[in-house]
């Protein structure tokens, strides 16, 4: 079957690192996306690796392993904003979107 | 700039009671329309989606059906609410699948089933 796995909650420092991370299993592979989702509103696209490697995008940065099913968003200089959940998601063969359950992430001052 | 806008925010209906959750798109044409269901602590569960008019695809058997009438509208319907219903629903549209196939999500609706 098709799975993604990822932490239910993570804590973090305001002004720290924090990785979260996501294993895959999918019929096929068509990229890895990671959106952000605020309580109570819609997910927001943050980024999109298809090829392996490191994709920066100012404080985010999304890192994929296709070989080890494997990808992880890396948040920097962590703000109180950041709080919020995580998700990820996989496209398989058939270009649909297999979801994760989210990470929930705390931002603690 | 493309918008997509879906309504009503939140509803609380009795078991039984019909629905219908509107979405619309503007900016773009021809785009794909997804419906999607979000229950707490679960992934998002894709609903049913449509790559142009008429054409819809289906991806759980429930009581749940959806029409896409215009190009840039897509409509969740039901005829009886189960308790089972209740979750935030979500409307989102993307280009062709061939492409990069980002999201875009529209504000959601909070449904509750009493």
């Amino acid at each position: 079957g098709q799975n993604i796995d990822q932490p239910t909650e993570m804590t973090a420092t305001e002004g720290a690192i924090v990785q979260i991370n996501c294993t895959y299993q999918t019929s096929g592979f068509n990229g890895l996306f990671w959106y952000q989702q605020h309580a109570g509103e819609a997910p927001t696209f943050l980024s999109y690796n298809v090829l392996d490697g490191l994709e920066e995008k100012g404080r985010f940065s999304s890192f994929l392993s296709r070989s080890k099913g494997y990808s992880y968003l890396l948040l920097k200089e962590l703000q109180m904003k950041d709080s919020a959940s995580y998700l990820c998601a996989a496209k398989d063969s058939n270009y649909q979107l297999i979801w994760g359950a989210g990470t929930k992430l705390i931002i603690k001052p | 700039s493309q918008t997509i806008h879906q309504w009503p925010a939140t509803l609380v209906q009795p078991v039984g009671s019909p629905l219908s959750l509107e979405c619309t798109v503007e900016g773009t044409s021809n785009p794909n329309l997804y419906w999607y269901r979000q229950a707490a602590g679960r992934g998002l569960q894709l609903l049913f989606y449509s790559v142009g008019i008429g054409q819809i695809s289906s991806e759980v058997p429930q009581n749940l059906s959806a029409s896409r009438p215009q190009d840039r509208q897509f409509i969740l319907s039901s005829k009886k609410l189960l308790l089972s219903d209740s979750g935030f629903y979500l409307c989102a549209w993307s280009k062709g699948e061939m492409e990069t196939g980002e999201l875009f999500f529209g504000e959601g609706s909070r449904l509750t089933v009493l």
